[in-house]
């Protein structure tokens, strides 16, 4: 089944304490981003990658790393969460051919920063 | 910067009945994508309907629909004949082919249906 995988689904975390949301995709996309959604703000991008080892930021990076070894995989890395990081995570991907391709969601990470 | 407005933060809807959720932009481009996307409680956020900005015709998916005002900047969505299922957030987002594939979303609108 083509799907985009994220894990973990929940994550309860303490501010400082680095983590790694994973996320996965078996459909041979080029592309793939990270979004955050917020109350009242909707989604906002973070990061995306055009391909293997281009990564771009998007509207909100801050806080955050990425990186795109493989194609497949391109996990969100939170060196030192705080508070202001409490959100639901998504990851997407789409195929590169043209931008009207729809994104491909994960199942979304809810994660707290106490 | 590309802005969506979803103006309405909540809206409800009987069983069956019509219910139409506005939502503008404000993009500069000549060639840009509109999209709905659902969000139901599992918080999977599946594609509702797409438009593409130069074509004239309204995009329609089964129960769904669009009215595309481009002068007016504007992307409304209709659900025609409302189901208990089509109970989530919707949101509204836009892609243009000089922002490299970003969607920029609106806030969201929840849609309650009464039984």
């Amino acid at each position: 089944e083509a799907q985009v995988t994220q894990n973990p689904r929940y994550l309860i975390t303490v501010t400082g304490k680095k983590l790694t949301v994973t996320c996965s995709q078996n459909m041979n996309h080029e592309y793939m981003s990270w979004y955050r959604q917020d109350p009242g703000l909707g989604l906002r991008q973070i990061y995306y990658s055009m391909n293997v080892e281009v990564t771009d930021k998007g509207d909100v990076p801050e806080g955050y790393k990425v990186s795109r070894k493989e194609k497949r995989n391109f996990p969100l890395i939170l060196e030192s969460p705080s508070p202001n990081q409490t959100s639901l995570y998504f990851c997407a991907s789409s195929p590169i051919s043209s931008y009207n391709s729809p994104l491909h969601f994960g199942n979304g990470t809810r994660l707290t920063v106490t | 910067a590309q802005t969506v407005t979803q103006s309405q933060p909540e809206m409800s809807v009987q069983e069956a009945e019509t219910v139409t959720l506005s939502c503008t932009y404000d993009t500069s481009e000549s060639d840009y994508y509109l999209f709905w996307y659902k969000q139901p409680p599992s918080r999977q956020m599946i594609l509702v309907i797409r438009q593409e900005a130069y074509k004239q015709q309204n995009a329609t998916e089964n129960r769904f629909s669009v009215n595309f005002q481009k002068a007016a900047k504007s992307f409304s969505l209709k659900i025609s004949d409302s189901q208990l299922g089509d109970a989530a957030m919707y949101f509204c987002a836009e892609s243009t082919s000089s922002n490299d594939y970003k969607l920029s979303f609106g806030a969201g609108t929840t849609v309650t249906v009464r039984a």
